[in-house]
């Protein structure tokens, strides 16, 4: 059975970072790649970025440029997303979705993790 | 960037009654190396992950009712369901992901009339 799960919510200040965890299990770690998409208060849904953990390579929307880095732990089958620099425009639930394979991200999002509210505040 | 545009942004259908989404995309989404179209439908409930209903277009995802089909090719794809459910009120997302950055549609709203 597969599963992803991801870490619980988090409150930051402006200018911090947060970093979000996504565990999968049910399958090999390495036979996929894994994506994170987010979702603004009442919008929809936007590619952050994602990672493929057999090559370590990872890819990200633009407009994150400088400010986003994803990692992958093999061993504890976790794949992370790390965004600094928080502004208020951050505010949003934060997805983790496993593609159902490894050569990159030309393919469906098949399961989804839980989402990770992360709210930008002072 | 693969612009996604979805109509109509709200859909009122009566249970019973067949509903129809439409998906744009700015470019095609057909790959030859496959003869596929990248491109896949999610339903959202609220408090809920995107849940995958349709990939590669028309193929349906493991244990999803069969009156739920999609169509189209290139540019323009549809999503529909036979015989709308109480259970099918949602909001309907497509998703291209012929090339990065991976994009979604604006998402249709679909309610029970």
């Amino acid at each position: 059975q597969v599963q992803v799960v991801q870490s619980g919510a988090e409150v930051k200040p402006p200018g911090s970072s947060v970093k979000v965890s996504c565990k999968a299990s049910g399958g090999s770690f390495t036979n996929y790649a894994f994506t994170w998409v987010r979702q603004a208060p009442g919008q929809g849904l936007e590619w952050v970025g994602g990672i493929i953990p057999l090559f370590g390579t990872w890819n990200f929307a633009q407009k994150f440029q400088g400010r986003i880095t994803i990692t992958a732990d093999e061993s504890t089958s976790t794949a992370y997303m790390e965004l600094s620099s928080l502004r208020s425009e951050d505010t949003a639930v934060y997805f983790c979705a496993r593609v159902p394979g490894y050569s990159g991200f030309d393919l469906h999002l098949d399961y989804w993790g839980q989402g990770t509210l992360v709210t930008v505040s002072s | 960037d693969i612009v996604m545009t979805q109509s109509p942004d709200s859909l009122p259908v009566s249970l019973g009654e067949r509903a129809t989404i439409n998906c744009k995309s700015s470019q095609s989404l057909f790959k030859s190396s496959n003869n596929k179209n990248s491109l896949a439908w999610y339903q959202q409930k609220p408090g809920q992950p995107p849940k995958l209903l349709m990939y590669w277009a028309s193929t349906r995802e493991s244990g999803v009712p069969d009156r739920f089909s999609g169509s189209g090719s290139g540019t323009e794809f549809t999503l529909t369901i036979s015989s709308l459910q109480a259970d099918d009120v949602a909001v309907y997302y497509c998703q291209q992901y012929f090339t990065t950055p991976l994009t979604f549609g604006g998402g249709t709203k679909l309610e029970m009339k």
